[in-house]
């Protein structure tokens, strides 16, 4: 059974920096591409970054770039995404999927809250 | 980047009725490689998204055949063909034949 558990969100001040974790099972994680996707509340779907399946490509939305960085270790089968300048409008629910095309499963997602 | 479409946005279905959502996107989808990256998902109230199709017309495992893609080039259509219950929440569709990916602004569905 796939399962995708995100973690490692919460409450930040502007400015600040988080790193979300997705830990992955149930499929072979290093033959598969990754997507982070966000939704701000009462928003939709706002799709934020991509890595391939070994690693060595990374794409990003351009409001997230220079800011954000995804990477994944294949040895933990974990994904993750490491946030740093945090604006207000960052303020989302954070759900991992897998496929870097169309994604075929979602994890429940973390919340990240910017806010002084 | 690709803009997508949805219409409508908001849709009212009587159970055991069929319910249709269109998309519409900014530039063709179809890609060098023959496919056309089109798919769609449905996020219930309080849940988060689950696949339905994929390149149009293929439903991820799992997905009831009341579900259906059609579509080409940039217009794209999701068919229910009965309508149940556990069906309402909102239908997004998403690009990704570039980057970035983007996605649909939602049709919300609910029942009558």
């Amino acid at each position: 059974e796939v399962q995708l558990v995100e973690s490692g969100g919460g409450l930040v001040q502007p400015g600040g920096s988080l790193r979300l974790s997705c830990a992955a099972s149930g499929f072979t994680f290093s033959s598969n591409g990754m997507t982070w996707v966000r939704q701000a509340p009462g928003k939709g779907l706002d799709w934020v970054s991509i890595i391939t399946g070994g690693g060595d490509n990374t794409y990003y939305a351009d409001s997230v770039k220079g800011r954000f960085t995804m990477s994944r270790d294949n040895s933990k089968n974990t994904l993750y995404l490491q946030m740093n300048s945090l604006r207000a409008e960052d303020t989302a629910v954070y759900y991992c999927a897998k496929g870097g095309s169309a994604p075929s499963f979602w994890g429940k997602g973390t919340t990240v809250t910017v806010s002084s | 980047d690709i803009v997508m479409t949805q219409t409508p946005l908001s849709l009212s279905v009587t159970p055991g009725q069929p319910a249709s959502i269109s998309c519409k996107s900014s530039q063709s989808l179809l890609h060098s490689d023959g496919k056309t990256y089109l798919s769609w998902y449905l996020q219930k109230p309080g849940q988060p998204p689950q696949s339905l199709i994929y390149e149009v017309s293929n439903r991820f495992s799992g997905v009831p055949d009341r579900f259906s893609g059609s579509g080409s080039g940039t217009d794209f259509t999701l068919k229910i063909s009965r309508v149940e219950a556990e069906d309402v929440g909102v239908y997004y569709c998403m690009q990704s034949v570039q980057l970035p990916r983007t996605f649909g602004p939602g049709t919300k569905v609910d029942i009558k």
